[in-house]
């Protein structure tokens, strides 16, 4: 079956504290993965999208990694305004015109001052 | 840029009251999906569409009704309201190929007493 699992449930990081966000995924078939960031009370926001293992994306602090079974968000001296919701969701190949999309429960990030 | 934009944002319902979240994209995307978010427990898919005219169901489609006479637009019908369906819905859209971003609106809370 399909799965997306995410580590750890919540963080909390101090101002400049870098650290990662695990993504660990079992699909018959990778299309693509993907990270969102959510805010509270707002819709998920497209961050990333990978597409094979050793693949590796940065916008701004932020850095995504893929690997066969895994997808890590590096995050570099964070700052308060990354607080958010992160989502990590798996798109795997379908039997019909539909590829499946599957997400994670999310990694709720608090960057303290 | 709208984007994805969903009706309305709050709502509470009486058990049993029907109603309609409404979703319109302005992207001239073919996919759309409605998916509910609970505490801890990531984005389930309820319905989605491939294009004008057609509809599936998703992980959790019991209770739901949708349709799509247009491009554009993609309403989620709620029949019966239980409180099992207190979530909040997003709305989404996408071009459909592998591997593409998918969009989410804003979300509507629902809540069933």
């Amino acid at each position: 079956e399909d799965q997306v699992t995410q580590s750890p449930e919540a963080l909390r990081l101090q101002e400049g504290e870098s650290s990662s966000l695990n993504c660990s995924y079992t699909v018959s078939g990778l299309r693509g993965l993907f990270w969102y960031r959510q805010d509270p009370g707002k819709g998920p926001e497209f961050l990333f999208t990978l597409y094979s293992a050793g693949e590796e994306k940065e916008k701004e602090r932020l850095k995504a990694t893929l690997t066969k079974k895994e997808s890590f968000l590096h995050i570099t001296a964070p700052k308060p305004e990354d607080s958010a919701t992160y989502l990590c969701a798996v798109q795997s190949l379908g039997k019909t015109s539909y590829d499946k999309v599957i997400f994670g429960p999310g990694t709720s990030l608090s960057v303290i001052p | 840029n709208a984007g994805v934009t969903q009706t309305p944002k709050f709502r509470i319902l009486k058990i049993g009251q029907s109603m309609t979240l409404q979703c319109t994209q302005d992207m001239n995307h073919n996919y759309m999906y409605w998916y509910r978010q609970d505490p801890g427990m990531g984005l389930k898919l309820i319905y989605y569409s491939v294009g004008a005219g057609i509809t599936d169901k998703g992980e959790v489609p019991n209770g739901y009704n949708v349709s799509r006479s247009t491009t554009e637009d993609f309403p989620l019908r709620l029949e019966l309201a239980a409180p099992s369906q207190t979530s909040v819905y997003f709305c989404a859209s996408s071009r459909g190929e592998a591997g593409n971003t998918i969009y989410f609106g804003e979300g509507s809370w629902l809540t069933v007493v």
